[in-house]
């Protein structure tokens, strides 16, 4: 099983619907992420958080709200989706705590398209 | 501002070497890492650089040279399964990762 699992994979949806994409993980990291993946663009960060009561905004986070259930769990969602966002999504955790290089360990991706 | 380049696309041949060049100005510099990605695929960790030199792990190499802020992976003996996304990422002096475009391998028998 994966380490970090996304739900869903693959959603299909149409402009101002709602959508949300979920994130859980099971190797304990405090620090999660949602970061965005354009072709040519490479990797976006949108939110990040660094404990459950810790939430923030990454370079592109307007349009998006994300949600920290628990140590373990990180929702992002689009609240009115349009064409734009149209996207592969990566939710990601990390750790760096001494010793650790802080490197990203990435879910398999959610691919989204808004029609 | 903040930016990383690394070519867009490479061609190599089976069985050679290539090497992957980045280049970055940043604020300041907590690490450099290597990731590779096959197409469709999340990426998956490869390397990481703090001090100034190289970094072996099998075929693959990495180097880095902080004055210059530059760095750069080797890939020898190459296979048709390196043919894959090479991303290019600099963790800032606020531990953020700043990330390259990614250069697209194509290896060819």
């Amino acid at each position: 099983d994966a380490d970090v699992t996304q739900t869903p994979r693959n959603r299909i949806t149409k402009t101002g619907k709602r959508i949300m994409l979920e994130c859980s993980q099971t190797k304990g990291h405090d620090r999660m992420y949602w970061y965005r993946q354009d072709p040519g663009l490479g990797l976006r960060l949108i939110y990040y958080s660094f404990d459950v009561k810790d939430i923030n905004k990454g370079e592109i986070s307007d349009g998006y709200s994300v949600s920290r259930q628990a140590q373990a769990k990180f929702s992002l969602s689009l609240e009115s989706a349009i064409p734009n966002q149209t996207a592969l999504y990566f939710c990601a955790t990390s750790d760096l705590r001494r010793g650790d290089t802080g490197e990203l360990f990435f879910g398999e991706g959610s691919r989204l398209t808004v029609l | 501002g903040q930016n990383i380049d690394q070519p867009t696309e490479m061609t190599a041949t089976e069985g050679a070497i290539v090497q992957i060049n980045c280049t970055y100005q940043t604020s300041g510099f907590n690490g450099l890492f290597w990731y590779q990605q096959h197409a469709g695929e999340a990426p998956t960790f490869l390397s990481y650089n703090v001090l100034d030199g190289l970094e072996e792990k099998g075929r693959f190499s990495s180097f880095l040279s902080r004055s210059k802020g530059y760095s750069y992976l080797l890939l020898k003996e190459l296979q048709m399964k390196d043919s894959a996304s090479y991303l290019c990422a600099v963790m800032d002096s606020n531990y953020q990762l700043i990330w390259g475009a990614g250069t697209k391998l194509i290896i060819k028998p």
